[in-house]
């Protein structure tokens, strides 16, 4: 079974460029989620989808955006690129997104800001 | 304010011998724990869970033990192997209606020298 796919893999904007970022989720997961890794920071909690409705974001400004389709693929859109944007950004899916569950993540896209 | 540390960047260890990553929470309302594994380049990788019911669940060589008085759990992995050398993350969730987030440790970097 295919896991999760983001794409682009690696790409570099310029500050004030916009970002969009996509990820499929693992057939018949419903709920998406978005994780920031930067250096030194760990992994930090963006938002997450279930059904095409954000249930939950983190504490990230508003440029930080995003939106699940009803095949449950999700993309996030990143406005206005700031040079602290340069991270590796992780998408994960689970079947139910709540209580016990196992997240499952994508390989990330590597963004870099110049 | 973290609410899950793993407060060593860094762990060395002899091929054969154990290896034990360390995490400790302060938010009482997880009550679902997880570790994950990062090779350079991948997303992170589910390697086992424990549910804040049990104090200890194993999986083969690896083995998580939870405190719930010290808000602590530890990852044993025996006999250590050159492997599973990665990043290892510490996470944690609380089962909330409506939402699913996992809270990320920063990381704990293992080096197995053969």
């Amino acid at each position: 079974k295919a896991g999760v796919t983001q794409t682009p893999r690696y790409l570099i904007k310029t500050r004030g460029q916009q970002v969009t970022l996509s990820c499929s989720p693992i057939s018949g997961h419903r709920s998406v989620s978005w994780y920031q890794q930067t250096p030194g920071q760990g992994l930090q909690f963006l938002f997450e989808y279930f059904s095409e409705t954000q249930r939950n974001k983190g504490n990230f400004p508003g440029r930080f955006s995003g939106r699940q389709f009803s095949n449950s693929r999700s993309e996030m859109n990143v406005s206005t690129l700031e040079l602290g944007d340069s991270a590796l950004y992780l998408c994960a899916s689970s079947l139910q997104g709540a209580g016990a569950n196992v997240l499952t993540f994508g390989a990330g896209s590597r963004l870099t800001v110049l | 304010d973290q609410q899950v540390k793993q407060n060593s960047p860094s762990l060395s260890v002899q091929e054969g011998r154990i290896s034990i990553l360390n995490c400790d929470y302060t938010n009482s309302m997880f009550d679902y724990f997880l570790w994950y594994k990062k090779y350079p380049a991948e997303g992170p990788t589910f390697l086992i869970s424990i549910s804040s019911i049990k104090d200890k669940n194993e999986d083969g060589r690896f083995t998580v033990f939870l405190n719930k008085s010290a808000k602590h759990l530890s990852l044993h992995i025996v006999p250590s192997q050159p492997g599973d050398s990665a990043v290892y993350f510490c996470a944690a969730s609380e089962a909330r209606a409506g939402s699913y987030q996992l809270t990320f440790g920063k990381g704990t970097k293992l080096s197995v020298i053969p």
